[in-house]
């Protein structure tokens, strides 16, 4: 089974200032993470996924993400927030690399605030 | 990238009747899609698999008779909430597969039952 733990169910950074959202997975099988955002009343949009070919994933609109199998950790980063960035923030974990296989489990989401 | 669109994005229906909310791949086909609920400042949970030609997955404890899925086509999933409940009120999400590459999502229905 897999499972997604996502630490801080709110987070508020400062425009300007470093963003992280931390994620936490566990997965009987090497494991395929995604980190997803979503606008109020939208559906998800992908930022970024991890699918072994490299442990440090960059995605769009600045993000980025390291997978630390030691850790069991794929916490996502950017080095400056933009207002733009307020959002709800989830981090997905699959056993297949699109996410389609079985569908993807979730976490239970961060809030960002970015205060100006 | 490839679009999914869900269809109404709200609406607001009675107790005891039936809603159906509509799921299309705009510019692919999608063999598979999934359907997930959102409660408020929740998670998404995954409700069922809809593959098409075939009857849907459900997941555990979700009432296949309630939440009717018909995935007639490769472009078109179907939800049917039938007679709803106020505790039905949520955001319902689905997702359709592009080949095994990635999950395209669609904006989501916000059904609100009273």
């Amino acid at each position: 089974a897999q499972s997604v733990t996502q630490l801080g169910s709110h987070v508020s950074v400062s425009e300007g200032a470093l963003v992280l959202l931390r994620c936490n997975y566990s997965s009987s099988v090497p494991p395929y993470l995604f980190w997803y955002v979503q606008y109020p009343n939208q559906g998800l949009q992908l930022l970024l996924k991890y699918t072994s070919a490299a442990t440090l994933v960059k995605g769009i609109n600045g993000f980025e993400a390291e997978f630390k199998k030691s850790e069991t950790s794929f916490h996502l980063t950017k080095p400056s927030a933009h207002m733009s960035d307020a959002a709800e923030y989830f981090c997905a974990v699959s056993e297949d690399s699109g996410g389609g296989a079985d569908g993807l489990t979730f976490g239970k989401g961060t809030h960002l605030i970015i205060q100006p | 990238g490839a679009v999914v669109s869900q269809h109404p994005s709200w609406v607001i229906c009675k107790s005891g009747t039936s809603v159906k909310i509509e799921c299309r791949s705009l510019d692919f086909q999608a063999t598979t899609m999934f359907w997930y609920r959102q409660f408020p400042k929740q998670s998404l949970m995954l409700m069922a698999t809809s593959n098409e030609g075939s009857k849907a997955t459900y997941e555990q404890g979700v009432e296949k008779d309630k939440f009717l899925i018909n995935h007639a086509s490769l472009t078109l999933s179907t939800l049917t909430v039938t007679s709803a409940h106020p505790e039905d009120s949520s955001f319902y999400i689905c997702s359709a597969i592009l080949g095994h590459t990635e999950a395209f999502f669609g904006q989501g229905t916000r059904l609100t039952v009273v």
